[in-house]
């Protein structure tokens, strides 16, 4: 497997406009995890996913952020108007039960 | 631009010594831990786990430590090397595989 896969690997957008990151988890996993890394806040956890089902999107900053995730391999994070301080780096990141989590290369997000 | 940062704790250490990397964590009810090593530009990579009925588990050149008395957890680095040069998270696993980690420490090997 070629691991978890983001894309793009960099993003430079305009404040106010949508910004789509994609993820393609590791094949035969059942959680799926959406992180978002800064200097001011460390590795903060945004979302994460059960068999497709979101379970737990308290970290989500509001709600101009939204993520889906229509089959099971292959998941979105939006945000939609994107703002300067949504500038950070984002991860994707993909486990079975109980065991480690596999991260992606990450998304390099910067609102201008 | 961002005018006040996360500040990293920060262990220097010569090359070929030991290392000790330590995190405190937040739940008791946690029952799954994970080290991470993140190296400049890349995502985190799967250092050791240990469970909560283990205290102590070894892999190569690295030892996982677990206090659960005081909820902590210490990451050893024998004979340490400049390709251990990263940033270390500790992760704790929470009830449904929620899976959160701790701010980080960098480690810099000195040659």
């Amino acid at each position: 497997d070629a691991g978890v896969i983001q894309s793009p690997r960099h993003e430079v957008t305009e404040m106010g406009q949508e910004v789509t990151l994609r993820c393609k988890p590791i094949s035969g996993h059942d959680y799926l995890f959406w992180y978002r890394q800064t200097m001011m806040r460390g590795l903060e956890l945004l979302i994460y996913f059960n068999n497709n089902v979101p379970i737990d999107d308290s970290g989500m900053p509001e709600d101009r952020f939204s993520a889906k995730m229509p089959n099971a391999s292959f998941s979105t994070l939006k945000i939609q108007p994107s703002e300067p301080r949504d500038s950070a780096v984002y991860f994707c990141a993909s486990r079975m039960l109980d065991t480690e989590a596999f991260f992606g290369q990450g998304t390099r997000l910067t609102v201008v | 631009g961002e005018s006040v940062g996360l500040h990293l704790p920060t262990l220097s250490v010569q090359e070929g010594d030991n290392s000790i990397i330590n995190c405190a964590y937040s739940n008791s009810a946690s029952d799954y831990f994970i080290w991470y090593k993140q190296e400049s530009g890349k995502g985190p990579q799967f250092i050791i786990d240990i469970r909560s009925n283990m205290d102590k588990r070894q892999g190569q050149r690295v030892t996982v430590l677990l206090n659960k008395t005081v909820k902590h957890l210490s990451l050893q680095i024998a004979a340490t090397q400049p390709g251990d040069s990263a940033v270390y998270f500790c992760a704790e696993n929470i009830s449904g595989n929620m899976l959160t980690f701790g701010g980080g420490t960098r480690l810099m090997v000195k040659p």
